[in-house]
C-alpha cells in the first residue's frame, strides 16, 4: 500500500490564481481530512469527509472547497489563493469516521507546502 | 476545537529521558494521540492511550493520563539523537453531527544534544 499520497509536494500561486491539492489513499478508509500547518499554529482542521459523498467544514474552511466523489480520493481547490493560505497542508485519513469509542488514528501524507506570492 | 496546550520547546541530552506535557480541554475525550513529525515529513502516529487507563508502555514509551487534571505526558526513556522531532499532543473531539475528528496541540520540539 502506498498509503495517503498527496500531490504536488512543492507549489507556487500568484495572489488570485486556482488551484487543487490532490489527496488518494489506497487503504479503503472511510474517513478523510485536510490540515493546514502554520508555525506557531499547530495543525488546523479545514474540511473533512466522513464517507463518499460527505463532506464537512473545520475550524478554517473559508477560501476552500473540498469533494468526496470516491472513497480514494479527496481534492482540496483553492478557489483564489491568498497570501494568508501560504502554508504546509496535510491530507489525513482514518479507517473510521473516528466515531466516538472508535479508536481511528489518523494517517497522514507527506504535505504539500504552498506559497502564495 | 479549544486549544490543547502544550510547552515549545524542550532539550535533553542522549540517553537521558524526556517528558513532554499536554493539556487538553474535552472532558469526554475518549482517545489521546501523540504524534511525531520530523523535519520535511508528515506526522507519524507514535503511540496514544483510551481515557480508561492511566498509563500505557510501549517499549521506550510510557503516557501518562490524568483525567481530573486532564494532563496527558509523553515519557521517551534513554533518549536519543534519531528522537530529535516535533511531538504533538492531539485529543478526538466532536467536530459536528456528522463526525469527530482530531485537535492538536502546537508541538514540542525536542532537540537530543549528544
Amino acid at each position: 500500500n502506498a498509503g495517503v499520497t498527496q500531490t504536488p509536494k512543492f507549489q507556487v500561486l500568484k495572489t488570485g490564481q486556482s488551484m487543487t491539492l490532490q489527496c488518494a489513499q489506497d487503504m479503503n478508509h472511510e474517513y478523510m481530512s485536510w490540515y493546514r500547518q502554520d508555525p506557531g499554529m499547530g495543525l488546523r482542521l479545514i474540511h473533512y469527509s466522513v464517507g463518499a459523498g460527505i463532506t464537512d467544514q473545520g475550524e478554517v474552511p473559508n477560501g476552500y472547497n473540498v469533494s468526496r466523489s470516491t472513497t480514494e480520493d479527496f481534492p482540496l481547490r483553492l478557489l483564489s489563493a491568498a497570501p494568508s493560505q501560504t502554508s504546509v497542508y496535510f491530507c489525513a485519513s482514518s479507517p473510521h469516521s473516528i466515531r466516538q469509542g472508535n479508536n481511528s488514528p489518523l494517517h497522514f501524507g507527506n504535505g504539500t507546502r504552498l506559497t502564495v506570492t | 476545537g479549544e486549544d490543547v496546550e502544550q510547552s515549545l520547546f524542550l532539550s535533553v541530552r542522549e540517553g537521558d529521558s524526556s517528558v513532554i506535557n499536554c493539556t487538553y480541554t474535552d472532558s469526554s475525550s475518549t482517545y489521546l494521540y501523540w504524534y511525531k513529525q520530523e523535519p520535511g515529513a508528515g506526522l507519524q502516529l507514535l503511540t496514544y492511550i483510551f481515557s480508561n487507563m492511566d498509563m500505557k508502555q510501549d517499549q521506550r514509551l510510557t503516557v501518562l493520563l490524568n483525567k481530573k487534571d486532564k494532563h496527558l505526558s509523553l515519557r521517551i526513556a534513554d533518549t536519543q539523537t534519531g528522537d530529535s522531532a516535533i511531538y504533538f499532543c492531539a485529543e478526538k473531539f466532536e467536530a459536528s453531527n456528522s463526525g469527530y475528528a482530531l485537535n492538536f496541540g502546537k508541538g514540542t520540539s525536542l532537540l537530543v544534544t549528544p
